[in-house]
């Protein structure tokens, strides 16, 4: 079956701009999850979604937002984009159901902001 | 909040040599669970513990949970140039997507 789906996969962008990525999960899965990953400070959670509702939410200032749609599908969103926000975003999907979940990553979306 | 510190940072074995990388933790973690980076590339799961001193082994990697569940290690034995990336562990809680990252070991292998 088809993996996990990130778009676009790499993207240049100038401060004060915004961007919005999209992860298409696994079909079946109903959790996606995202991280940033940036050499100095590793993979770092940003939020989780299951069915529409943001279960989870990590340490990230209010611009980094996302949402899930019914298909499973989501988008997480940066606005006023600033130099520290270029990193690798990965999307993971899980079940979502009980028990600790595995992570199936997606390639990633490498954000370059100038 | 909960921290999974890793050890070491980086790690250069000649091929056939042996590594491993630890994970520990202050507070007691549920599960453990091991990814493993190629460069370029995305983390992959290998594999989850989560039993007290619990030990699994997938060929030439052995994996292990502590007795009081707060450290856990990965063994390769006899490296080979396929085994380079960066190999982190994470736990999670509950049955949500939220897992706590360790900052990962670099593994590089000479032929």
């Amino acid at each position: 079956k088809a993996g996990v789906t990130q778009t676009p996969r790499y993207l240049i962008k100038t401060r004060g701009q915004q961007v919005t990525l999209s992860c298409s999960p696994i079909s079946g899965h109903r959790s996606v999850s995202w991280y940033q990953q940036t050499p100095g400070q590793g993979l770092q959670f940003l939020f989780e979604y299951f069915s529409e509702t943001q279960r989870n939410k990590g340490n990230f200032p209010g611009r980094f937002s996302g949402r899930q749609f019914s298909n499973s599908r989501s988008e997480m969103n940066v606005s006023t984009l600033e130099l520290g926000d270029s990193a690798l975003y990965l999307c993971a999907s899980s079940m979502g159901g009980s028990g600790a979940n595995v992570l199936t990553f997606g390639a990633g979306s490498r954000l370059t902001v100038l | 909040g909960q921290q999974v510190m890793q050890i070491p940072q980086y790690q250069h074995v000649q091929e056939g040599e042996d590594f491993t990388t630890y994970c520990n933790s202050s507070t007691t973690l549920s599960n453990i669970q091991w990814y493993k980076q190629r460069p370029g590339g995305h983390p992959v799961f290998l594999i989850q513990l989560v039993k007290s001193g619990e030990v699994k082994k997938q060929k030439r990697l052995t994996f292990q949970f502590g007795e009081a569940k707060k450290n856990s290690s990965l063994h390769i034995t006899a490296t080979q140039t396929t085994d380079v990336g960066t190999y982190f562990c994470a736990s999670g809680s509950g049955n949500t997507g939220k897992l706590i990252f360790g900052q990962g070991t670099t593994l590089q292998v000479k032929p």
